[in-house]
């Protein structure tokens, strides 16, 4: 099993672009989520989704979409990318059945925006 | 919502010695309380983690203790190696509930 994975592992944009990152699992787990991580900010979370079909916000949902189409994959996008922006996005799931356990997170994204 | 504080920031122990982290949260409704190890480079993997029916957990150097009264929780590492040197962080969660992180600890083991 590979995981979860994510794509791309490194990108630069320009302000004003937009992009998508793909997250990835193979381990038929019910939740999925984004997180951003910042220098002495901890791992914050953008969007989650406890299904295929469903979405939800985190702590900082602004300037960002999600979409779960696929049980497998959860998609993260930038509709116009902004200097705030510039982090390392991991993506995380976990198996749900109606409580909290471990999350297992791919091996980041990091994203520059100049 | 639920808001986790992590103290200290930054911890440096001497090898062979104790390291204690502690956390704070919010919202008594919170169940759920893992503990992620990330090195640098690397991705956050979880270490042990406690449900709000047990008071403490233990396994191997690592054992993690939990206060629902005062709503905190800490983890403590024993006999610590070079390994060890990594950030920490935190975290809560209600039943099936986003879970929520500290902002992490930054562990230095000294030779």
């Amino acid at each position: 099993n590979a995981g979860v994975t994510q794509t791309p592992k490194f990108r630069v944009l320009k302000t004003g672009q937009s992009m998508t990152l793909l997250c990835a699992q193979d381990m038929n787990h019910e939740y999925m989520y984004w997180y951003r991580q910042d220098p002495g900010m901890g791992l914050r979370l953008i969007h989650y989704s406890v299904g295929e079909g469903t979405t939800a916000k985190g702590e900082v949902p602004d300037g960002y979409n999600v979409s779960r189409l696929k049980k497998q994959n959860f998609l993260l996008g930038l509709e116009s990318a902004a200097p705030s922006q510039t982090s390392v996005y991991f993506c995380a799931s976990t198996v749900g059945l109606g409580r909290a356990n471990e999350q297992y997170f791919g091996p980041g994204t990091r994203l520059t925006v100049t | 919502g639920e808001n986790v504080e992590q103290h200290p920031s930054t911890l440096s122990v001497q090898e062979g010695d104790s390291a204690v982290i502690k956390c704070t949260y919010s919202d008594s409704a919170s169940n759920y309380f893992p503990w992620y190890k990330q090195e640098l480079g690397k991705r956050p993997q979880l270490i042990i983690d406690i449900r709000s029916n047990v008071g403490e957990k233990k396994d191997q150097r690592i054992a993690v203790t939990l206060n629902k009264t005062a709503k905190h929780f800490s983890l403590h590492i024993t006999e610590t190696q070079p390994e060890d040197s990594a950030v920490y962080f935190c975290a809560a969660s209600r039943r099936d509930d986003k879970i929520i992180f500290g902002k992490g600890t930054r562990l230095h083991i000294l030779p």
